[in-house]
């Protein structure tokens, strides 16, 4: 079945660096896309970019651009998203979702992400 | 950006009554290809966001007949017709016409 299973927990410190991955199966990779969505405590979903997976292509939030990069690994199946020069409203469940007709159907199961001095 | 706005945003239903939760875009999400691109997701607490309702009506894989999805346009609504426990938790509405967004979520109770 489709899978998409994210990297563990991360703390980290205000101004650092994250990067969470998104390992994925069960289905033809570059036929999906990518999409990266984060929840903070309490709060609603906040759509932040999305990966064509077959070409590389990228779109970011406006709110994002110059601190967030989507990659991908074709070999390994797998998504990343790094976040840089992280403040603590970064603080965030963050998701990965597979995207195919614009639509975001299967998720992973969300990465922790917790900004603490 | 296009704005999602949905009411209500929150909503304590009797087990078996219908529910009705309305979505508005402050653009049209049809596309020149035919197609609307409004969704609809839940999510169960303490769970992941799962797509219910894709395309304004289709309902994904496994997703119960009670729900349904309807509108054209900017308005869209999403009916419960007889609500179980198990379909607490907010609901989202999200638009991906263009770079996609989400409705602020409507919290789902059980009185």
């Amino acid at each position: 079945q489709v899978q998409l299973v994210q990297s563990g927990a991360e703390v980290k410190k205000p101004g650092a660096s994250v990067k969470v991955s998104c390992k994925t199966s069960g289905y033809t990779f570059n036929n999906y896309g990518i999409s990266w969505v984060r929840q903070a405590p309490g709060q609603g979903l906040e759509w932040m970019g999305w990966i064509n997976t077959y070409n590389g292509n990228t779109n970011y939030a406006q709110n994002l651009q110059g601190r967030v990069t989507m990659t991908t690994d074709t070999s390994t199946r797998t998504g990343y998203m790094e976040l840089r020069s992280l403040r603590h409203d970064d603080t965030a469940v963050y998701y990965c979702a597979r995207v195919g007709w614009r639509r975001m159907d299967v998720w992973g199961q969300g990465t922790t992400v917790t900004v603490s001095s | 950006d296009i704005v999602m706005t949905q009411t209500p945003l929150s909503l304590s239903v009797t087990p078996g009554q219908p529910a009705s939760i309305s979505c508005k875009s402050s653009q049209s999400l049809l596309h020149s290809d035919g197609k609307t691109y409004f969704y609809w997701y839940l999510q169960k607490p303490g769970q992941v966001p799962h797509l219910l309702i894709y395309e304004v009506s289709n309902r994904f894989s496994g997703v119960p007949d009670r729900f349904s999805g309807s509108g054209s346009g900017t308005d869209f609504t999403l009916k419960i017709s007889r609500v179980e426990a198990e379909d607490v938790g907010v609901y989202y509405c999200m638009q991906s016409i263009q770079l996609p967004t989400f409705g602020q979520g409507t919290k789902v109770e059980i009185k």
